[in-house]
């Protein structure tokens, strides 16, 4: 069963503005982690934010944790045609640093 | 330093053919994962090993095996493939054990796309 769902399932946008994907999950989590996937290749890791935190920061990259909500959310500013990509979040919720993930969001964004 | 690399990058296979996923990484990395991706139902977790010598089942298990051969290399064996195994495979490796900033991140390799006639 899937912990994380995002939202939406596909984001177009034009290069220069925001994106903001959502992440919604059920169960109390370790830490939230969101990855990204070109097409055709395998996933790479955007960045993790903990159960104790709130907001981080990476570069262009900006997620909230709203624990009270079970949701957070991943900002990208700026958007560049090279952004495009899916985008997923995962929830680790145990031992073993297993992680559930969500079934993506797929990001446009047009040159 | 190749990260995590997955061989074979296609196969195609018969109805009850089998076959072994290979997968490897070199950053000495004790918890190692098999992922299956379906298109709209995101990665689903097949098998897992936290470290060498242990081997526990995920989410979607059956109809695979897997062995932890060392720390580096951790098969997905297919005994009898079905045309519902036709997939791509991920294998990722993490550390927990490490603490600091990459603890808990999952580092994937290219997949395996496998079909299954």
């Amino acid at each position: 069963s899937q912990q994380g769902e995002e939202d939406p399932q596909a984001l177009s946008i034009q290069e220069g503005e925001n994106a903001t994907m959502n992440c919604s999950y059920k169960t109390s989590i370790n830490n939230l982690q969101w990855y990204r996937q070109n097409s055709g290749r395998g996933l790479v890791h955007l960045i993790l934010i903990r159960s104790n935190e709130r907001e981080k920061h990476s570069g262009r990259l900006r997620v909230t944790l709203d624990t009270s909500k079970k949701s957070s959310s991943l900002l990208i500013t700026a958007s560049r045609a090279a952004d495009t990509a899916s985008y997923f979040c995962a929830t680790e919720t145990g031992a073993n640093s297993k992680l559930t993930f969500g079934k993506g969001i797929t990001l446009s964004v047009r040159p | 330093n190749a990260g995590v690399t997955q061989t074979p990058k296609f196969q195609v296979l018969k109805t009850g053919q089998s076959m072994t996923l290979q997968c490897a990484q070199d950053m000495n990395h004790n918890s190692m994962y098999w992922y299956r991706q379906d298109p709209g139902m995101g990665l689903r977790l097949i098998y897992y090993s936290a470290s060498e010598g242990t081997t526990d089942k995920g989410e979607v298990p059956n109809g695979y095996n897997v062995s932890r051969l060392n720390k580096r290399e951790f098969s997905l064996r297919l005994e009898s493939a079905a045309p519902s195994q036709t997939s791509v495979y991920f294998c990722a490796s993490s550390d927990p054990w490490t603490g600091g900033l990459s603890a808990d991140t999952q580092y994937f390799g290219p997949g395996t796309r496998l079909t299954v006639l």
